[in-house]
């Protein structure tokens, strides 16, 4: 597609409920990122996907949350028996490689969850 | 983590004047640097970036400053216009990883 996409864009759910959360990156793009957004701060990495390589899932805050990608395209982001600091926009970007300069993220508008 | 911080949270300009939002990040080995703009309700949009073997680039109308010695960042904006108005972040890359890591952001409001 034109640009990163992410589904859905507001998510609000129940304390203890699970939620998944969709990002169809920029086709050819070989990785993909994902960040989470508080309100009013920066972006906090959570987890990066590189090809067919290892993911990186050093920025998991806790083991309710994982994230999968098939191949080079589409990745969801689940998070198991939400509480309510997980409410936050969650952000997916993709980009051609990271070999260096020219290689920044394209993001996506994000996902806006709301434990309640 | 990281730390990647921004001198002023808010910043007020004139339609027309110059404006610069300024950025202090932690990590020396830090070999990549963007700028971001972020407006209501989307994502993060890429404006310019900078490699830590230059000091400055220019853009349309946005040129980055790269101060390594004191690990300092600059996003200068000429001419700023209504549009411009958004939260600005600055990202770094540092050379033993592939994430960047943002700072809180700068909300620069222009005034008409």
């Amino acid at each position: 597609g034109a640009g990163v996409s992410q589904s859905p864009s507001n998510k609000v759910t129940e304390k203890g409920k699970d939620v998944e959360l969709r990002c169809d990156p920029i086709s050819g793009h070989t990785a993909l990122y994902w960040y989470r957004q508080r309100l009013g701060q920066g972006l906090e990495f959570l987890i990066y996907f590189q090809g067919n390589s290892a993911p990186d899932k050093s920025g998991l805050p806790s083991d309710r949350f994982s994230a999968e990608r098939t191949g080079e395209s589409v990745s969801t982001l689940t998070i198991q028996r939400t509480q309510q600091e997980d409410s936050a926009v969650y952000l997916c970007a993709s980009s051609l490689g990271t070999g260096g300069a020219g290689y920044g993220y394209t993001f996506g508008s994000g996902t806006r969850l709301t434990v309640v | 983590g990281e730390s990647v911080g921004l001198h002023l949270p808010t910043l007020s300009v004139q339609e027309g004047d110059n404006s610069i939002i300024n950025c202090a990040y932690s990590n020396s080995a830090s070999d990549y640097f963007i700028w971001y703009k972020q407006e209501s309700g989307k994502g993060p949009q890429f404006i310019i970036d900078i490699r830590s073997n230059m000091d400055k680039r220019q853009g349309q109308r946005v040129t980055v400053l790269l101060n390594k010695t004191v690990k300092h960042l600059s996003l200068q904006i000429a001419a700023t216009q209504p549009g411009d108005s958004a939260v600005y972040f600055c990202a770094e890359r540092p050379n033993t990883g592939n994430q960047f890591y943002f700072g809180t952001g700068t909300s620069l409001t222009v005034i008409p």
